[in-house]
């Protein structure tokens, strides 16, 4: 069964810019999350997608979106790159059901370098 | 304002020795919780998770252990193998069936052969 799969892998953009990153989920899994890794943060939560819909939404500024297709690949997008904003962004997926609670599958991260 | 704490940035364990990894929480909505372990440049993997009824739960070499009343769990690993060196993570969830977790730091293990 192939795991959660994050493209890119690395990339590289100057501030003012923007970015998209894309996440494919475990097959059969409807629930996709992002979080952002930082060595000073740790890692926060950005939103959770659900059929289509956000249905969580950490604190971070409107600059930070994302969108759910109806295959549950997810896409996220950050306008106008800040330095801050240079990280490890994660996307896990889950079945969501009753009982699992929080089990979350990880990619390996798309690491963004805002210079 | 940090709700998930991991007090100790590292630890360092002997091949075939306990190690033990705490982690302390503000939040009393906090009902689930997790523990994952992420190796370099890899994606955190999940471990072991315990609901807030219980206060023990064992998978093989990992067992986490809740107390409520101090707000604190912990991960023991018996024994130690030197491939469980990696950075250990500790997660909690205030509503069930929500996927919006809560991340402690983490704490670096290091087992030594």
């Amino acid at each position: 069964k192939a795991g959660v799969t994050q493209t890119p892998r690395y990339l590289i953009k100057t501030r003012g810019q923007q970015v998209t990153l894309s996440c494919s989920p475990i097959s059969g899994h409807r629930s996709v999350s992002w979080y952002q890794q930082t060595p000073g943060q740790g890692l926060q939560f950005l939103f959770e997608y659900f059929s289509e819909t956000q249905r969580n939404k950490g604190n971070f500024p409107g600059r930070f979106s994302g969108r759910q297709f109806s295959n549950s690949r997810s896409e996220m997008n950050v306008s106008t790159l800040e330095l801050g904003d240079s990280a490890l962004y994660l996307c896990a997926s889950s079945l969501a059901s009753r009982g699992r609670t929080g089990e979350l599958f990880f990619g390996e991260g798309s690491r963004l370098t805002v210079l | 304002d940090q709700q998930v704490k991991q007090n100790s940035p590292s630890l360092s364990v002997q091949e075939g020795r306990i190690s033990i990894l705490n982690c302390d929480y503000t939040n009393s909505m906090f009902d689930y919780f997790l523990w994952y372990k992420k190796y370099p440049a890899e994606g955190p993997t999940f471990l072991i998770s315990i609901s807030s009824i219980k206060d023990k739960n064992e998978d093989g070499r990992f067992t986490v252990f809740l107390n409520k009343s101090a707000k604190h769990l912990s991960l023991h690993i018996v024994p130690s193998q030197p491939g469980d060196s990696a950075v250990y993570f500790c997660a909690a969830s205030a509503i069930q069936g929500a996927q919006k977790l809560v991340f402690g730091q983490g704490t670096r293990l290091t087992i030594n052969p």
